[in-house]
């Protein structure tokens, strides 16, 4: 069964500070792995996106790492700020059915001052 | 959000009441979604399309349904036979399927 796990649930940080998200997948193959983030109440917006030969991607204070033979990724968020408190989902994408996606749960994140 | 609108924004009925959701996009995108978001659960596919006039079901697409008579619409519609609806329903669109997704706003539906 095609999965994709994430950890931990949630997570509160102080600003300023880094954090690393999971996220673990069996989906095989795959074609790309995506980070989503949303807010409260709204649609997720992409943060990141990567192939399968791709090992890390950034976005400004986001960057994500691949690990394809473990089938591993991580999120890292750099020097926090409270609007980074959000929810951030890991999507795979399954080559083998038609490239659907696979969501996680995702992960909570807040930011306290 | 993009080019994506959903409405409205929150929406109540009561038990047995069909209600549509509406979605549009004005990005000229031929794919468009609905998922359903839960606490604590990913995403799931209730139903897709490709192309005008076209649309397959998804994982959970029983006491759903939807049409696609424009490019730009997608609504969907909840029925009296959806077991649990109350729900955040997030509609998406790509240029095509596989295609990166941009999602909408979301809906959320309450039912008691």
């Amino acid at each position: 069964k095609n999965q994709v796990e994430q950890s931990p649930q949630s997570l509160i940080i102080l600003e300023g500070k880094n954090c690393t998200l999971q996220c673990n997948y069996t989906v095989s193959p795959f074609s790309n792995l995506r980070w989503y983030k949303q807010d409260t109440g709204r649609g997720p917006v992409s943060l990141t996106i990567m192939t399968f030969s791709e090992n890390t991607k950034s976005n400004g204070r986001y960057t994500a790492t691949l690990d394809a033979d473990t089938k591993q990724s991580s999120l890292h968020i750099t020097a926090s700020q409270l609007s980074d408190s959000a929810s951030y989902i890991c999507v795979v994408s399954a080559r083998e059915y038609g490239n659907k996606l696979v969501f996680g749960a995702g992960t909570i994140l807040r930011v306290k001052s | 959000d993009g080019g994506i609108t959903q409405s409205p924004k929150y929406l109540f009925r009561k038990e047995g009441q069909n209600v549509t959701l509406s979605c549009e996009q004005n990005l000229n995108h031929d794919a468009m979604y609905w998922y359903r978001q839960d606490p604590g659960q990913g995403l799931r596919l209730i139903y897709y399309s490709q192309i005008v006039n076209d649309f397959q079901k998804g994982d959970i697409a029983e006491g759903y349904s939807v049409s696609r008579e424009k490019k730009e619409s997608f609504p969907l519609t909840v029925t009296s036979a959806q077991k649990n609806p109350t729900a955040f329903y997030l509609c998406a669109s790509s240029i095509g399927v596989g295609n990166e997704q941009y999602f909408g706003p979301g809906t959320r539906l309450t039912v008691t």
